[in-house]
């Protein structure tokens, strides 16, 4: 069975606060590593496709590191505002395989 | 670009009855689409993969009896719950890839079924 954690659950910090959360998975047999962002009411929205060991990603105030060796990923908001309230999705795909295999998911609030 | 609709976002049905649950590629053409669950405080599941044109690959535990695949165009596939009972009750959401070996999918909103 392949598991993949979030770390943690769930997330409150003020507007202007930078947060990041774990995503761990197994480090054996890896293809890519997808983060997503799930906003209550609408369809998960991609942010990051993660294949190289050391990939760092960034999209705004959003980035994410890899380290496949070890098996996990990191996902960083910097300056954290309200629209950035959601749950923040892993999912991991194993070599030869095409299946994304989920996290439970992280969930941030962010306050004003 | 890269929308997923699916339809209807949320179901109430009486136990026995069957639910069909759709899902289309808005502006690009799906070669395959996939299937999962998810019960309250877990993680999605995948149930299944279909591929446009052939018979749907299940996981393991999923009956595909119970659960009927159909993926009959490159912008369609829909899931048949067949004489839902009420542990069928669960989130369902699709997605799709557009490009053969391409690992992004873009995912619909989902589907809240509820069997009384």
């Amino acid at each position: 069975i392949l598991n993949v954690e979030q770390s943690p659950q769930s997330l409150h910090v003020q507007e202007g606060d930078s947060t990041n959360f774990t995503c761990s998975f197994p480090s054996s047999n890896f293809y890519a590593l997808h983060w997503y962002r799930w906003e209550t009411a609408k369809s998960p929205e991609a942010l990051f496709v993660m294949t190289l060991n050391g990939d760092e990603k960034k999209k705004g105030r959003i980035s994410a590191t890899l380290n496949t060796k070890e098996g996990y990923s990191y996902l960083y908001i910097k300056g954290s505002q309200p629209e950035d309230s959601a749950t923040y999705l892993c999912a991991f795909i194993r070599y030869l395989t095409d299946k994304l295999i989920f996290g439970t998911g992280t969930r941030l609030q962010v306050f004003p | 670009g890269a929308v997923v609709s699916q339809h209807p976002s949320r179901v109430i049905c009486k136990s026995g009855t069957s639910v069909k649950i759709e899902c289309r590629s808005l502006d690009f053409q799906a070669t395959t689409m996939f299937w999962y669950r998810q019960f309250p405080k877990k993680s999605l599941m995948l149930m299944a993969t279909s591929n446009e044109g052939s018979k749907a690959t299940y996981e393991q535990g999923v009956e595909k009896d119970k659960f009927l695949i159909n993926h009959a165009s490159l912008t369609l596939s829909t899931l048949t719950v067949t004489s839902a009972h009420p542990e069928d009750s669960s989130f369902y959401i699709c997605s799709a890839r557009d490009v053969q070996g391409a690992s992004e999918q873009f995912f619909g909103p989902g589907t809240r079924l509820t069997v009384l």
